[in-house]
């Protein structure tokens, strides 16, 4: 599986857009983009994944770049309970599927 | 639906003592997985098992094994507890083969191990 990097923190003011990015340059054509979220003490809680459109659910919407290479997790209106650690990891369907997860993203929402 | 449970949530254990760490889930899953998160890192895989009857190892098995007891429930087993294997303990299950369903992960298990 492909290797991801994400900035180690960001912040955001509550209500406004937060906006995750995710490098995956060595990304290959059956890897599905995963975005996986861990509020301070708690196991990590599935937001979305997607292969190469854009997709969206209740949760957040995930842009992936028309070459694939990157990633962006979007949560439109972030709220005070969206802190958290976000994971961005990649994966082949169908293959043996060791995950890795890396340090993520610390996103802080704030007041 | 309780989805992935581990037991116990909290343990602490003198070193050399052993002890198995609980999980089991009720999603029908054929894949289960345990992680290990310390301080400020992201998880790493210790085991998985890709289906009942299998187990293989992943980044850090040193010190750890393994039970597929059944679909629902996969064990984690410290022989001889060590500081170094002091760690929050994650389970997780998912489907496998073609299915893109994503991994569900339990609430962790603490482990303090002086």
């Amino acid at each position: 599986d492909a290797k991801t990097t994400q900035p180690p923190s960001m912040d955001c003011a509550e209500g406004r857009a937060a906006n995750l990015p995710c490098n995956h340059s060595t990304i290959s054509g059956n890897e599905y983009v995963y975005w996986y979220r861990q509020i301070h003490s708690q196991g990590p809680q599935y937001i979305i994944h997607g292969l190469k459109n854009n997709e969206t659910n209740e949760m957040a919407s995930l842009i992936i770049t028309e070459d694939r290479k990157s990633s962006t997790l979007i949560l439109p209106h972030a709220t005070l309970r969206d802190t958290a650690v976000y994971y961005c990891i990649v994966r082949v369907v169908g293959g043996s599927y060791i995950p890795t997860f890396g340090r993520g993203t610390s996103l802080i929402v704030h007041p | 639906n309780a989805g992935v449970t581990q037991t116990p949530k909290f343990q602490v254990l003198k070193t050399g003592q052993s002890m198995t760490l609980q999980c089991a889930q009720d999603m029908n899953h054929n894949s289960m997985y345990w992680y290990r998160q310390d301080p400020g890192m992201g998880l790493r895989l210790i085991y998985y098992s890709a289906s009942e009857g299998t187990t293989d190892k992943g980044e850090v098995p040193n010190g750890y094994n393994v039970s597929r007891l059944n679909k629902r429930e996969f064990s984690l087993r410290l022989e001889s507890a060590a500081p170094s294997q002091t760690s929050v303990y994650f389970c997780a299950s998912s489907e496998a083969g073609q299915d893109v369903q994503p991994q569900h992960f339990g609430d962790g298990t603490r482990l303090s191990i002086l």
